[in-house]
Protein backbone atom coordinates (compact mmCIF):
# COMPACT_ATOMS: atom_id res chain seq x y z
CA UNK A 1 0.00 0.00 0.00
CA UNK A 2 1.26 3.81 -0.69
CA UNK A 3 1.88 5.61 2.78
CA UNK A 4 1.25 9.27 2.58
CA UNK A 5 2.42 11.88 5.06
CA UNK A 6 2.50 15.47 5.50
CA UNK A 7 4.98 17.81 7.19
CA UNK A 8 4.22 20.02 8.94
CA UNK A 9 1.32 18.46 11.09
CA UNK A 10 0.43 22.03 12.49
CA UNK A 11 1.45 25.25 10.80
CA UNK A 12 0.96 28.65 12.95
CA UNK A 13 0.70 31.59 10.32
CA UNK A 14 -0.81 35.01 9.84
CA UNK A 15 -2.92 36.99 7.30
CA UNK A 16 -0.33 37.69 4.31
CA UNK A 17 2.05 34.75 4.81
CA UNK A 18 3.01 32.72 2.41
CA UNK A 19 2.55 29.33 3.47
CA UNK A 20 3.91 26.10 1.87
CA UNK A 21 2.47 22.75 3.06
CA UNK A 22 4.43 19.20 2.04
CA UNK A 23 3.67 15.55 1.07
CA UNK A 24 4.94 12.67 0.46
CA UNK A 25 4.53 9.58 -1.23
CA UNK A 26 5.95 5.90 -0.27
CA UNK A 27 6.35 5.29 -3.94
CA UNK A 28 6.15 6.94 -6.93
CA UNK A 29 2.69 7.85 -7.63
CA UNK A 30 3.32 10.45 -11.03
CA UNK A 31 0.77 13.21 -10.55
CA UNK A 32 -1.81 11.59 -9.10
CA UNK A 33 -2.08 13.98 -5.90
CA UNK A 34 -5.05 15.89 -4.70
CA UNK A 35 -5.21 18.32 -2.18
CA UNK A 36 -8.54 19.37 -0.08
CA UNK A 37 -9.49 21.74 2.59
CA UNK A 38 -11.51 20.96 5.58
CA UNK A 39 -13.02 23.36 7.31
CA UNK A 40 -14.69 22.19 10.97
CA UNK A 41 -18.29 20.65 10.70
CA UNK A 42 -17.20 20.61 6.83
CA UNK A 43 -17.30 18.54 4.01
CA UNK A 44 -13.72 18.47 2.31
CA UNK A 45 -13.31 20.74 -0.39
CA UNK A 46 -11.10 20.23 -4.07
CA UNK A 47 -8.57 22.81 -4.33
CA UNK A 48 -5.76 21.04 -6.87
CA UNK A 49 -6.19 17.68 -8.85
CA UNK A 50 -3.61 16.28 -10.94
CA UNK A 51 -0.50 18.02 -8.90
CA UNK A 52 -1.06 21.14 -10.02
CA UNK A 53 -4.26 21.72 -11.50
CA UNK A 54 -6.30 24.74 -9.74
CA UNK A 55 -10.34 23.61 -9.46
CA UNK A 56 -12.39 25.60 -11.01
CA UNK A 57 -13.14 28.32 -8.55
CA UNK A 58 -10.52 28.19 -6.04
CA UNK A 59 -8.81 31.32 -5.68
CA UNK A 60 -5.45 31.69 -7.90
CA UNK A 61 -3.26 32.05 -4.28
CA UNK A 62 -3.34 28.14 -4.45
CA UNK A 63 -1.03 26.36 -6.23
CA UNK A 64 0.33 23.05 -6.14
CA UNK A 65 4.04 21.19 -7.63
CA UNK A 66 5.62 18.48 -7.83
CA UNK A 67 5.93 14.94 -9.20
CA UNK A 68 6.83 11.33 -7.99
CA UNK A 69 7.10 11.29 -4.11
CA UNK A 70 6.94 14.80 -2.80
CA UNK A 71 4.42 17.24 -3.57
CA UNK A 72 3.86 21.10 -2.48
CA UNK A 73 0.69 23.18 -1.65
CA UNK A 74 1.33 26.98 -1.81
CA UNK A 75 -0.65 29.65 -0.39
CA UNK A 76 0.80 32.77 -1.95
CA UNK A 77 -0.94 35.24 0.36
CA UNK A 78 -3.02 33.48 3.52
CA UNK A 79 -5.80 34.66 3.80
CA UNK A 80 -8.46 34.68 6.98
CA UNK A 81 -10.76 31.91 4.98
CA UNK A 82 -7.70 29.91 4.69
CA UNK A 83 -7.34 28.72 8.12
CA UNK A 84 -8.49 25.17 7.49
CA UNK A 85 -7.13 21.44 7.74
CA UNK A 86 -5.66 20.32 4.54
CA UNK A 87 -5.05 16.65 3.53
CA UNK A 88 -3.13 15.48 0.32
CA UNK A 89 -4.67 12.40 -1.48
CA UNK A 90 -3.15 9.48 -4.02
CA UNK A 91 -5.25 8.37 -6.76
CA UNK A 92 -2.59 6.09 -7.96
CA UNK A 93 -3.00 2.91 -7.07
CA UNK A 94 -5.96 1.40 -8.62
CA UNK A 95 -9.06 2.19 -6.56
CA UNK A 96 -6.30 1.75 -3.24
CA UNK A 97 -6.56 5.98 -2.79
CA UNK A 98 -4.92 7.09 0.24
CA UNK A 99 -5.34 10.83 2.17
CA UNK A 100 -2.08 12.18 4.53
CA UNK A 101 -3.17 12.71 7.82
CA UNK A 102 -3.63 16.40 7.32
CA UNK A 103 -1.87 19.76 8.32
CA UNK A 104 -3.50 22.30 10.14
CA UNK A 105 -2.76 26.14 9.68
CA UNK A 106 -3.97 28.11 12.35
CA UNK A 107 -3.45 31.63 13.55
CA UNK A 108 -0.15 32.93 14.58
CA UNK B 1 -26.16 22.54 -10.23
CA UNK B 2 -24.23 19.36 -8.70
CA UNK B 3 -25.55 18.35 -5.28
CA UNK B 4 -24.82 14.99 -3.34
CA UNK B 5 -27.08 15.28 -0.50
CA UNK B 6 -26.61 12.49 2.43
CA UNK B 7 -29.45 10.99 5.29
CA UNK B 8 -29.56 12.51 8.58
CA UNK B 9 -27.78 11.40 11.70
CA UNK B 10 -27.99 8.48 13.10
CA UNK B 11 -27.85 6.71 17.03
CA UNK B 12 -27.72 3.28 17.17
CA UNK B 13 -26.54 0.48 19.69
CA UNK B 14 -23.56 -1.99 19.48
CA UNK B 15 -24.81 -5.00 17.31
CA UNK B 16 -27.35 -2.79 15.19
CA UNK B 17 -27.94 -2.95 11.40
CA UNK B 18 -27.91 0.78 9.47
CA UNK B 19 -27.94 1.54 5.80
CA UNK B 20 -27.19 5.41 5.19
CA UNK B 21 -27.90 7.02 1.75
CA UNK B 22 -26.39 9.77 -0.45
CA UNK B 23 -28.51 11.22 -3.33
CA UNK B 24 -26.83 12.82 -6.62
CA UNK B 25 -28.45 15.22 -8.50
CA UNK B 26 -27.68 18.06 -11.52
CA UNK B 27 -25.73 15.02 -13.09
CA UNK B 28 -25.71 12.39 -14.57
CA UNK B 29 -25.50 9.60 -11.74
CA UNK B 30 -24.55 5.92 -13.64
CA UNK B 31 -20.90 8.08 -15.48
CA UNK B 32 -19.08 9.24 -12.39
CA UNK B 33 -18.14 7.10 -9.12
CA UNK B 34 -19.27 7.44 -5.79
CA UNK B 35 -16.84 7.05 -2.74
CA UNK B 36 -17.20 7.21 0.74
CA UNK B 37 -14.72 8.59 3.22
CA UNK B 38 -14.93 7.93 7.08
CA UNK B 39 -13.84 10.56 9.36
CA UNK B 40 -13.61 9.42 13.13
CA UNK B 41 -14.19 12.10 15.92
CA UNK B 42 -11.05 14.66 15.87
CA UNK B 43 -9.18 12.53 13.13
CA UNK B 44 -8.67 12.65 9.63
CA UNK B 45 -9.94 11.10 6.03
CA UNK B 46 -9.91 7.47 5.44
CA UNK B 47 -11.05 5.71 2.33
CA UNK B 48 -13.72 3.04 2.40
CA UNK B 49 -14.96 2.16 -1.23
CA UNK B 50 -16.10 3.43 -4.79
CA UNK B 51 -19.22 1.98 -6.64
CA UNK B 52 -19.69 2.73 -10.37
CA UNK B 53 -23.42 3.22 -10.27
CA UNK B 54 -24.07 2.49 -14.18
CA UNK B 55 -23.34 -1.18 -13.24
CA UNK B 56 -22.61 -1.78 -9.60
CA UNK B 57 -18.88 -2.39 -10.03
CA UNK B 58 -17.63 -1.87 -6.64
CA UNK B 59 -14.62 -2.08 -5.20
CA UNK B 60 -13.23 -1.66 -1.06
CA UNK B 61 -10.03 -0.55 0.65
CA UNK B 62 -8.81 -3.92 2.32
CA UNK B 63 -9.45 -1.97 5.67
CA UNK B 64 -12.84 -1.89 5.03
CA UNK B 65 -13.62 -4.87 3.10
CA UNK B 66 -15.73 -7.09 4.76
CA UNK B 67 -16.83 -4.59 7.67
CA UNK B 68 -18.94 -2.55 5.25
CA UNK B 69 -21.30 -2.95 1.69
CA UNK B 70 -21.74 -0.05 -0.94
CA UNK B 71 -24.60 -0.18 -3.36
CA UNK B 72 -26.75 1.75 -5.77
CA UNK B 73 -29.71 2.23 -7.01
CA UNK B 74 -29.81 4.17 -9.92
CA UNK B 75 -33.33 4.60 -10.54
CA UNK B 76 -33.33 6.57 -7.63
CA UNK B 77 -29.72 8.15 -7.87
CA UNK B 78 -29.16 6.78 -4.55
CA UNK B 79 -25.94 5.29 -2.95
CA UNK B 80 -25.35 3.83 -0.01
CA UNK B 81 -23.40 2.59 3.16
CA UNK B 82 -24.59 -0.16 5.53
CA UNK B 83 -23.34 -2.43 7.82
CA UNK B 84 -25.13 -5.62 9.20
CA UNK B 85 -23.74 -5.07 13.03
CA UNK B 86 -22.25 -1.75 13.91
CA UNK B 87 -19.72 -1.57 16.67
CA UNK B 88 -18.53 1.72 18.76
CA UNK B 89 -15.70 2.17 16.67
CA UNK B 90 -17.98 2.70 13.61
CA UNK B 91 -18.69 6.27 15.14
CA UNK B 92 -17.76 8.92 12.75
CA UNK B 93 -18.97 10.78 10.40
CA UNK B 94 -19.27 9.40 6.77
CA UNK B 95 -18.87 11.55 3.60
CA UNK B 96 -20.19 10.50 -0.34
CA UNK B 97 -18.08 12.34 -2.89
CA UNK B 98 -18.12 12.36 -6.54
CA UNK B 99 -15.13 10.69 -8.80
CA UNK B 100 -12.71 7.72 -8.96
CA UNK B 101 -9.70 10.00 -8.93
CA UNK B 102 -10.00 13.29 -6.62
CA UNK B 103 -13.16 14.07 -5.47
CA UNK B 104 -14.61 16.66 -7.20
CA UNK B 105 -18.42 16.87 -4.97
CA UNK B 106 -18.88 15.82 -2.11
CA UNK B 107 -22.03 15.17 0.46
CA UNK B 108 -22.56 17.02 3.64
CA UNK B 109 -21.88 14.25 5.49
CA UNK B 110 -23.63 11.58 7.91
CA UNK B 111 -22.77 11.39 11.67
CA UNK B 112 -22.99 7.60 12.79
CA UNK B 113 -23.07 7.42 17.01
CA UNK B 114 -23.44 3.77 17.80
CA UNK B 115 -23.71 3.76 21.83
CA UNK B 116 -24.76 1.50 24.31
Amino acid sequence: DIQMTQSPSTLSASVGDRVTITCRASQSISSWLAWYQQKPGKAPKLLIYKASSLESGVPSRFSGSGSGTEFTLTISSLQPDDFATYYCQQYNSYFLFTFGPGTKVDIK
Amino acid sequence: EVQLVQSGAEVKKPGESLKISCKGSGYSFTSYWIGWVRQMPGKGLEWMGIIYPGDSDTRYSPSFQGQVTISADKSISTAYLQWSSLKASDTAMYYCARGQQSADYWGQGTLVTVSS
